[in-house]
């Protein structure tokens, strides 16, 4: 089945620009999209259609695509901006959703 | 304003069933496809299982595939998730979630809080 790989973890200090990473064979064609979650929260849609912020998310939040490779890139990182960030994106058919293997940003 | 609620998670046995609901409001619940996602304890969200606005198109990961199905009644504005054959695995908190598209999963736009489903004998 299809899988999306990101980084167990990454660190950043407050103020600085973390860059989170998801590879996917199929991103060159699907379209990625960013969560952010929680303990004990439903999960926040960050960005969706690889590089679209819903409303109400702030600005430091982006997402960019090259080839087979999603980045969500945190600017000016915040202590609150600790949390667990999944990719998601659908397989070759589209009939199945794929969340990342998800990844800890600690600040 | 989008409201989703699921209920029917506890803790049951392993080999048993349960099942889910998902009540939703705020939206015209004939528009959406829905999805159902898990979390299990210390793990990653788990996409499980998509139903288009209408029933007709079923798709399932394949984790649970033969063993879990979904439905929706839209005259209850309700998702079910039928769950059978349970295992210690299959503990989890169990969201539903709304679908940007009506047929195929594009991505959740809503979600709900979430229920707690523990199997353990």
């Amino acid at each position: 089945s299809y899988e999306l790989t990101q980084p167990p973890s990454v660190s950043v200090s407050p103020g600085r620009t973390a860059r989170i990473t998801c590879s996917g064979d199929e991103l060159p064609n699907k379209y990625a999209y960013w969560y952010q979650k929680r303990t004990g929260q439903a999960p926040v849609l960050l960005i969706y259609e690889d590089t679209k912020r819903p409303s109400g998310i702030p600005e430091r939040f982006s997402g960019s695509t090259s080839g087979t490779m999603a980045t969500l890139t945190i600017s000016g990182a915040q202590v609150d901006d600790e949390a667990d960030y999944y990719c998601y994106s659908t397989d070759r058919s589209g009939n199945h959703g794929v969340f990342g293997t998800g990844t800890k940003v600690i600040v | 304003q989008v409201h989703l609620v699921e209920s029917g998670g506890g803790v049951v046995q392993p080999g048993t069933s349960l099942r889910l609901s998902c009540a939703a409001s705020g939206f015209t619940f004939t528009t959406n496809a829905m999805n159902w996602v898990r979390q299990a304890p210390g793990r990653g969200l788990e996409w499980l299982t998509v139903i288009s606005n209408n029933g007709n198109y079923k798709y399932y990961a394949d984790s649970v595939m033969g063993r879990f199905t979904v439905s929706r009644d839209n005259s209850k504005n309700t998702v079910y998730l039928q769950m059978n054959s349970l295992r210690s695995e299959d503990t989890a908190i169990y969201y539903c979630g709304r679908d940007r598209d009506s047929n195929s999963p594009e991505y959740i736009q809503n979600w709900g809080q979430g229920t707690l489903v523990t199997v353990s004998s």
